[in-house]
């Protein structure tokens, strides 16, 4: 299995900045995702963050407005740009080693904007 | 995308009952599907999971049963204690490699 570390575990941001949340794996996973949270809610996949190129991201959910790098197997970022109130939410990464295993999970990260 | 689908939203059952989630998905080339229990405040942890060449698989009180057919896949389980008490995510593997997660269940376990 792997261990995911996710920071911020929890901030509260100025509408208009940006925050970026960091993702570290313990070892290689193939693939990476972000998802979004609300609490009482299900998992809203956003993207896929892929090695050496750019992430797909899911219907709703642009670049400029959520940019994620991936620069090797076992990191990634999630930025969420430009923030409005609505961007308050829990957000949580994930990584799967291989293709056809499970996805393990950060902790997330509670944000808030004011 | 995939879409996933999962019934019911909430669920209360007596100590020593059973309790049953059912999740339908819509690609049928989908072939891996997790159940993950979320206790309040905590990530997603996996309880099981289950792989389209497979019909059923259990883990002592914990058992997944999926129909490749009728694209529907079920968590089943036995003799519920109330640390089982939690929201239940079922999700489907798509083609794509991405995740797609059912609503969630909410189920309470009544000492």
């Amino acid at each position: 299995s792997a261990v995911i570390s996710q920071k911020p575990s929890r901030d509260i941001c100025q509408r208009g900045t940006s925050l970026t949340i960091q993702c570290q794996v313990d070892s290689q996973v193939t693939m990476m995702f972000w998802y979004r949270q609300q609490p009482g809610q299900s998992l809203t996949l956003i993207a896929t963050a892929n090695q050496g190129s750019e992430a797909t991201y899911e219907s709703g959910f642009v670049i400029d407005k959520f940019p994620i790098s991936r620069p090797n197997l076992t990191f990634s970022t999630l930025t969420v740009s430009n923030m409005s109130p609505e961007d308050s939410s829990i957000y949580l990464c994930s990584g799967a080693p291989g293709m056809n295993t499970e996805a393990f999970f950060g902790q997330g990260t509670r944000l808030t904007v004011v | 995308g995939e879409n996933v689908e999962q019934h019911p939203s909430t669920l209360s059952v007596q100590e020593g009952d059973s309790a049953v989630i059912k999740c339908t998905y819509s690609d049928s080339a989908s072939n891996y599907f997790p159940w993950y229990k979320q206790e309040l405040g905590k990530r997603p942890q996996l309880i099981i999971d289950i792989r389209s060449n497979v019909g059923e698989k259990k883990d002592q009180r914990i058992a997944v049963t999926l129909n490749k057919t009728a694209k529907h896949f079920s968590l089943h389980i036995t003799e519920t204690q109330p640390e089982d008490s939690a929201v239940y995510f079922c999700a489907a593997k798509h083609t794509g490699n991405q995740f797609y997660f059912g609503t969630g269940t909410s189920l309470t376990v009544i000492p």
